[in-house]
C-alpha cells in the first residue's frame, strides 16, 4: 500500500515566484496535515483537514500561504510570493481520523534564493 | 513560545546501552503524547505513543515515561543499536479538548556508535 505522496520532492525557485506543493494521502484517510520543519522550529503544523474542509489554519505564517484540499485524495499548499525565509523542509501528513496516528509523507525539500 | 521542549540537540550513545531521550511541555491540556522518528530524506515515523492515564508504555526495546506533575516524558532505547540513529521528535496533544493536532518539539539527533 502506498504511503503519503508528495511532490516535487526539491524545489529551488527565486525569490517572487510562486510555488505549489502537492500531496496525496493515503487511501482511506480523512485526515490532511501540513507542516513546516526549520532547524530553529522543528515540525510545525501549518493547516490541517478533516473531510476535505479546514479545520485550523492556525499555522499557516501569513496571507501568502495557502492550502486546498479539493477532494479526498488531493491537497496543494501555495507560497505566492516565495520568499528566502520560506526555505524549509514540507511535511504532508495523513490519518484514519483526526484522533488517529499520522502518517508523513517523505517531504519536499524548498529553497528560495 | 514553544510549548513543546526537546533541550538537547543531540546525543551520543555506545551501542548496547541505553538511550534516553527527554521532552518537556508547559501545557497542562496535553494529554496524549508520541515520539517520532525520523531518517534523513524521509518522512517522520510513529514510534510510541502514551496516554496521560499512564504513566509508562513499553513496545520492544522502547519505553516511554509520562510525569505529568514534572510535565516531562522521556524515551528510553534499551539496547541501543546502529540502525537506531536518527532524529527522534516528541509531540503532544489536547485530545480531549478536542483539538487533534500534534505540537512538535524540535527534535533531538540520537547516533549510536558501534
Amino acid at each position: 500500500d502506498a504511503g503519503v505522496i508528495q511532490s516535487p520532492r526539491h524545489e529551488v525557485t527565486e525569490m517572487g515566484q510562486e510555488v505549489t506543493l502537492r500531496c496525496k494521502p493515503i487511501s482511506g484517510h480523512n485526515s490532511l496535515f501540513w507542516y513546516r520543519q526549520t532547524m530553529m522550529r522543528g515540525l510545525e503544523l501549518l493547516i490541517y483537514f478533516n473531510n476535505n474542509v479546514p479545520i485550523d489554519d492556525s499555522g499557516m505564517p501569513e496571507d501568502r500561504f495557502s492550502a486546498k484540499m479539493p477532494n479526498a485524495s488531493f491537497s496543494t499548499l501555495k507560497i505566492q510570493p516565495s520568499e528566502p525565509r520560506d526555505s524549509a523542509v514540507y511535511f504532508c501528513a495523513s490519518s484514519l481520523d483526526r484522533q488517529e496516528t499520522q502518517y508523513f509523507g517523505p517531504g519536499t525539500r524548498l529553497l528560495v534564493l | 513560545d514553544q510549548q513543546v521542549k526537546q533541550n538537547s540537540p543531540s546525543l551520543s550513545v555506545q551501542e548496547g546501552r541505553i538511550s534516553i531521550l527527554n521532552c518537556d511541555y508547559t501545557n497542562s491540556m496535553f494529554d496524549y503524547f508520541l515520539w517520532y522518528k525520523k531518517y534523513p530524506a524521509e518522512g517522520p515515523t510513529f514510534l510510541i505513543s502514551i496516554s496521560s492515564i499512564k504513566d509508562k508504555n513499553e513496545d520492544g526495546r522502547f519505553t516511554v515515561f509520562l510525569n505529568k506533575s514534572a510535565k516531562h516524558l522521556s524515551l528510553h532505547i534499551v539496547p541501543s543499536q546502529p540502525g537506531d540513529s536518527a532524529v527522534y521528535f516528541c509531540a503532544a496533544s489536547a485530545e480531549n479538548s478536542g483539538t487533534y493536532k500534534y505540537i512538535f518539539g524540535t527534535g533531538t539527533r540520537l547516533k549510536v556508535l558501534a
